[in-house]
């Protein structure tokens, strides 16, 4: 299967600092990237959705200042938490696809990022 | 919002036994797919069923959906501790969505 990486898989931060996470697709170009966040034993919320070269459409309920997303090629998107504070603390989960290509529409997952504010 | 949940919630058995595990979803699909998560991990593709499509099998995975009852079931035979695992359904509607359920914890015990 395709691979999906995120970079870095564990970040801790002061309250009130920005934390950059990276998405690639590594031997796919993906049309489509999605970012989730998920609590601890807790399923995956969709956070938003991006497409390459376009704005990101986010979830209801999800700051679009707060959470800055980028996918300015096929292979890479980027999630900016501005301003962290402890309540962003969560396990930060990237998908992509390549939806002109994949007729089974799958999503790949990447292993996470844990972000802990203090 | 369109969301698979699954049953049980926790689920344990015996190396060699096989785990069933449901879902179900409340809209029109236009295909299914169960993942699998290892605590702290990212989530591992293990099969997608299409709407038109009744079973599928994959290794010792063997998924159903009934569209006309809205739920599939995942059934893993001859469980492994290396099994133990959370496992999600996630239906996809229209725009490319996946939206999951709680998850399933399986514990498989040696």
């Amino acid at each position: 299967g395709a691979v999906v990486s995120q970079h870095p898989s564990w970040v801790i931060c002061k309250s009130g600092t920005s934390v950059k996470i990276e998405c690639r697709s590594l031997d796919f170009q993906a049309t489509t990237m999605f970012w989730y966040r998920q609590f601890p034993k807790q399923s995956l919320m969709l956070m938003a959705t991006s497409n390459e070269g376009s704005k990101a459409t986010y979830e209801q309920g999800v700051e679009k200042d707060k959470f800055l997303i980028n996918h300015a090629s096929l292979t890479l998107s980027t999630l900016t938490v501005t301003s962290a504070h402890p309540e962003d603390s969560s396990f930060y989960i990237c998908s992509a696809r390549d939806l002109r290509t994949s007729g089974y529409n799958e999503q790949f997952f990447g292993p996470g990022t844990r972000l802990t504010v203090l | 919002s369109q969301q698979g949940e699954e049953d049980p919630q926790a689920l344990s058995i015996q190396e060699g036994e096989n785990a069933t595990m449901n879902c179900s979803y409340k809209t029109s699909i236009n295909n299914l797919q169960w993942y699998r998560q290892n605590s702290g991990r990212g989530l591992v593709h293990l099969i997608l069923i299409r709407s038109n499509e009744r079973e599928k099998h994959s290794g010792r995975l063997r998924v159903t959906l009934d569209t006309s009852k809205k739920s599939s079931s995942l059934l893993i035979t001859a469980s492994r501790a290396a099994d133990t695992a959370s496992y999600f359904c996630a239906p996809e509607t229209s725009g490319s969505r996946l939206t999951f359920g709680e998850g399933t914890q399986l514990t498989v015990n040696p």
